[in-house]
């Protein structure tokens, strides 16, 4: 079945270590997005990619770095991982038009040693 | 300030009652999704609407958007144990950017 997939599913790093978590989807969509959730709250946009082109939110911290080297696959890299990015990440896609709805992997859950 | 407003934002209620949970807004919506998410999980498609005032139903669960396209309920019937999950809405909105806006959630727990 197409789908978005995210991998590791659990990744265990340590404080100030780089860490890199990748997304990868089978539906061809144009739009891929990154999220940081934490818990029971609603996911917080932290950039997307729309084809190559590169959007950054305002309040994302300079920390986090995405990498889309194709349609299929997008990365999210924390350069120095602080105690206050421990959370699940969540990879989603989408097509162009607003009104399409995003299509979620299920998640990668960063814990900082 | 939210742009979709969601509440309420937590529920516990005892299997076999029924729930509301609202999602407002004062500005229009192309269209607006309904997700639920289960614990350690991503969250997964539930309905989609588009047209104003538009009901649909998914076995005990119906959704309603507004005439106006500015909000939208989700009601579930004689909830059960496996409702259990966070309930996100999002939105796109009405000619703006087509990146999805979301409420912040109302995390439900149905005991047995």
């Amino acid at each position: 079945d197409a789908m978005v997939i995210q991998n590791p599913r659990y990744q265990v790093t340590q404080f100030g270590k780089p860490v890199t978590l990748s997304c990868s989807q089978t539906l061809n969509h144009n739009v891929m997005y990154w999220y940081q959730q934490k818990s029971s709250q609603a996911p917080k946009l932290l950039f997307h990619y729309y084809d190559k082109d590169f959007n950054n939110e305002a309040d994302t911290p300079d920390n986090f770095q995405s990498r889309r080297p194709n349609t299929s696959f997008c990365f999210l890299d924390i350069r120095s991982p602080g105690l206050g990015d421990a959370a699940m990440y969540l990879c989603a896609t989408s097509g162009r038009q607003g009104n399409q709805p995003q299509h979620f992997g299920d998640g990668t859950r960063l814990s900082i040693l | 300030t939210q742009l979709l407003e969601q509440s309420p934002q937590f529920l516990s209620i005892q299997e076999g009652e029924n729930l509301t949970v609202y999602c407002n807004s004062s500005s229009v919506f192309s269209s607006l999704q309904w997700y639920r998410q289960e614990p350690g999980e991503g969250p997964v498609l539930l309905v989609t609407v588009v047209t104003g005032g538009e009901v649909k139903k998914l076995k005990r669960l119906t959704f309603q958007f507004g005439d106006a396209r500015k909000d939208s309920s989700l009601h579930i019937t004689a909830a059960q144990p496996g409702d259990t999950g966070l309930y996100l809405c999002a939105g796109a909105q009405s000619g703006g950017s087509y990146i999805p806006t979301f409420g912040r959630g109302t995390s439900l727990i149905v005991h047995p």
